[in-house]
């Protein structure tokens, strides 16, 4: 069973802090990694696809980083704001094994908060 | 601005009655999902279509829950006979393919008493 692992659970910053959180995958059988931003009430929008061992991706003031060797990505923002305040996913993109189609697994989340 | 709309938003419903949610994917996307979210499992994946095609639906009870997609503008998920234990809020997201990122619909709210 593939597992994608999130930490930490919930994080609370004031104003102004930058912070980072990680997502843990599989090593193997590697394809992509999706990083999603969850509003409470709304539904998941998409931050980031990453491919490539080593890539950076950076998008205003949130930026992420993949290592497939090691099996991890970190998701940082700088200079948190009240409106970073959301659960942040990621998700693990296996490659096509055996017979199955390997669809994306969704980690269950950091749920940051930022207070003003 | 393309979006991916679901109806209805919102479903209350007895046990044992049948439940029909909709989703329009965005014009030119050919891949369509279909999620639930629960507090124990977060998001998980019940059903996946390419091209209409039906190509995974192994996270889905087959024996209440069934998938379909008529047409390239609508996917359709079923429940019948809905059970208390199907509550929860159920998600569509489409996309251009399996890789590139997904976008989600707002969700459909299911409450069965």
């Amino acid at each position: 069973i593939l597992n994608v692992e999130q930490s930490p659970q919930s994080l609370h910053v004031q104003e102004g802090d930058s912070t980072n959180f990680t997502c843990s995958f599989p090593s193997s059988n590697f394809y992509a990694l999706h990083w999603y931003r969850w509003e409470t009430a709304k539904s998941p929008e998409a931050l980031f696809v990453m491919t490539l061992n080593g890539d950076e991706k950076k998008k205003g003031r949130i930026s992420a980083t993949l290592n497939t060797k090691e099996g991890y990505s970190y998701l940082y923002i700088k200079g948190s704001q009240p409106e970073d305040s959301a659960t942040y996913l990621c998700a693990f993109l296996p490659n096509y094994y055996g017979g199955s189609q390997g669809n994306l697994i969704f980690g269950k989340g950091t749920k940051l908060s930022v207070k003003p | 601005d393309a979006r991916v709309t679901q109806t209805p938003r919102h479903k209350v419903t007895e046990m044992g009655q049948e439940v029909t949610m909709r989703c329009q994917p965005i014009l030119g996307h050919n891949t369509v999902f279909w999620y639930r979210q629960t507090m124990m499992q977060g998001l998980e994946l019940l059903a996946y279509f390419r091209n209409r095609a039906p190509l995974d639906d192994s996270g889905m009870p087959k024996d209440r829950f069934s998938a379909e997609m008529p047409d390239a503008t609508l996917a359709t998920l079923k429940i019948q006979p809905s059970e208390p234990r199907d509550s929860a809020v159920y998600f569509c997201a489409s996309g251009l393919d399996r890789v590139r990122e997904q976008y989600f619909g707002p969700g459909t709210r299911l409450t069965v008493t």
